[in-house]
């Protein structure tokens, strides 16, 4: 089965900074995957997606890099700003379904 | 206003007693879905449902039932609550055009707790 997981719990860095995420999927069948973002009270917000056939797809602020050869995708947000702090969670489907499997999520802190 | 509304947003009840928590989407989407989160155990699916007369079990559906009563409202009921069942519950919407199909729009969630 699908399991999707993130490296690290909690990531803690600088405003300013730039910020990486991690996430590891085990299914190769995965083809799309969505990053969402979980303020504190609140429920996940899509962020930024990227389909199997692309490796690296940018945003606002936000970046996402696939690397199906090693089952891996990241979430860079640069000059990171304490807006930023929450939760980040990424999400893989598999083969058209609707269902995703989400991995635990990493706590972004940003320290002012 | 809020596209996914939940209620209540936040519930204190007790052991064996039976609760709903209900959804309503102002977002016109067909598919709607039930989670719970627990501190760092991410969202579990409890039930989906694509359509009024679809209902699916999710990894997690023993102790809860469902009812989807139109296209925008989605309950989920505890038919007996129990301890464990303390979390936050999360509704879900998606039904986006491509190529969003796949997104989900989330509910503020409910915290239920039970003593």
């Amino acid at each position: 089965g699908e399991s999707v997981g993130l490296h690290l719990p909690t990531l803690s860095v600088q405003e300013g900074d730039n910020s990486i995420i991690n996430c590891a999927y085990s299914n190769s069948a995965s083809d799309y995957f969505i990053w969402y973002k979980q303020e504190s009270g609140k429920g996940p917000q899509f962020i930024i997606d990227i389909r199997s056939n692309m490796d690296k797809r940018q945003g606002q602020r936000v970046t996402v890099l696939l690397n199906k050869t090693v089952k891996h995708l990241s979430l860079q947000i640069a000059a990171t700003q304490p807006g930023d702090s929450a939760v980040y969670f990424c999400a893989a489907h598999s083969g058209g379904s609707y269902i995703p499997t989400f991995g635990r999520g990493t706590s972004l802190i940003v320290h002012p | 206003d809020a596209d996914v509304t939940q209620t209540p947003r936040n519930r204190i009840t007790k052991t064996g007693k039976r609760i709903m928590l209900e959804c309503s989407q102002t977002k016109g989407h067909d598919r709607m879905y039930w989670y719970r989160q627990d501190p760092g155990l991410g969202l579990q699916l409890i039930y989906y449902s694509f359509d009024v007369k679809d209902i699916n079990k999710g990894e997690i559906s023993d102790g809860y039932s469902v009812s989807r009563q139109a296209q925008a409202k989605f309950s989920l009921s505890l038919e007996s609550a129990i301890p464990n069942q303390t979390a936050l519950y999360f509704c879900a919407t998606s039904g986006f055009s491509e190529p969003r199909s796949y997104e989900q729009y989330f509910g503020p969630g409910t915290r239920l707790t039970v003593t």
